[in-house]
């Protein structure tokens, strides 16, 4: 089966750069997904892992490692609108999405 | 182009009812797929459909079913409903399965069973 573990909480201050962690235990998957969702909303794709290595959108990177077991969601420039729940997910081999808990994170001003 | 849409946004229904979500996926996307979100649990798969068939399903109960029509267009239906039924049902598209790791959600349906 696949387990991901991500922490509960993180809190930040406006302009800082936060790390969003992504520990997994798995068989074997394609690739890892990030997605954000601010209440009341739909999670909505912000980046993907097939590869180990580091991705970059904008302000948004994120990181694989395989060996590891082991991602992350990098946000730079925080802005308040970026407080929101994070969810790390792996792809199942196309059968199916296994997300993490989810992190919340808040932006102080 | 059109998101996905969910119907209804929100209901409440009563212990021992049955209820039925709708989504319409972005056109064009043949893969529907179907999550629970809870605050203890977060997204739990349900199940996925891809060209009118099942391919896979996540670990609930047979109360929960579902189906696609040809125009892509996807039900889930839950019968005999719990208390522990009351959650967010979230409807994902993407253009085949696993598409890059990108999914495309609803912004679901919210369930309350009373």
């Amino acid at each position: 089966g696949q387990s991901l573990e991500q922490p509960s909480e993180v809190t930040a201050v406006e302009g800082a750069i936060v790390q969003i962690n992504c520990t997994y235990q798995t068989s074997g998957f394609y690739g890892l997904s990030w997605y954000q969702q601010h209440d009341g909303g739909a999670p909505t794709f912000l980046s993907y892992n097939g590869l180990d290595g580091l991705e970059e959108t904008g302000r948004f990177s994120s990181f694989l490692s395989r060996s590891d077991s082991y991602g992350y969601l990098l946000l730079q420039e925080l802005q308040m609108k970026d407080s929101a729940s994070y969810f790390c997910a792996v792809d199942n081999y196309g059968q199916n999405f296994v997300f993490g808990p989810g992190t919340r994170l808040s932006v102080l001003p | 182009k059109a998101g996905v849409t969910q119907t209804p946004r929100y209901l409440i229904k009563t212990r021992g009812q049955q209820v039925t979500l709708s989504c319409s996926p972005i056109s064009g996307h043949r893969s529907v797929s179907w999550y629970q979100q809870t605050p203890g649990q977060g997204l739990q798969f349900l199940f996925e459909y891809f060209s009118e068939t099942q391919r896979n399903k996540g670990n609930f109960p047979g109360r929960f079913s579902g189906r696609q029509f040809s125009n892509s267009r996807s039900e889930m239906n839950v019968s005999t409903l719990e208390l522990g039924d009351s959650a967010l049902y979230l409807c994902a598209s993407s253009p085949i399965s696993g598409s890059a790791g990108e999914l495309f959600f609803g912004e679901g349906s919210r369930l309350t069973v009373l």
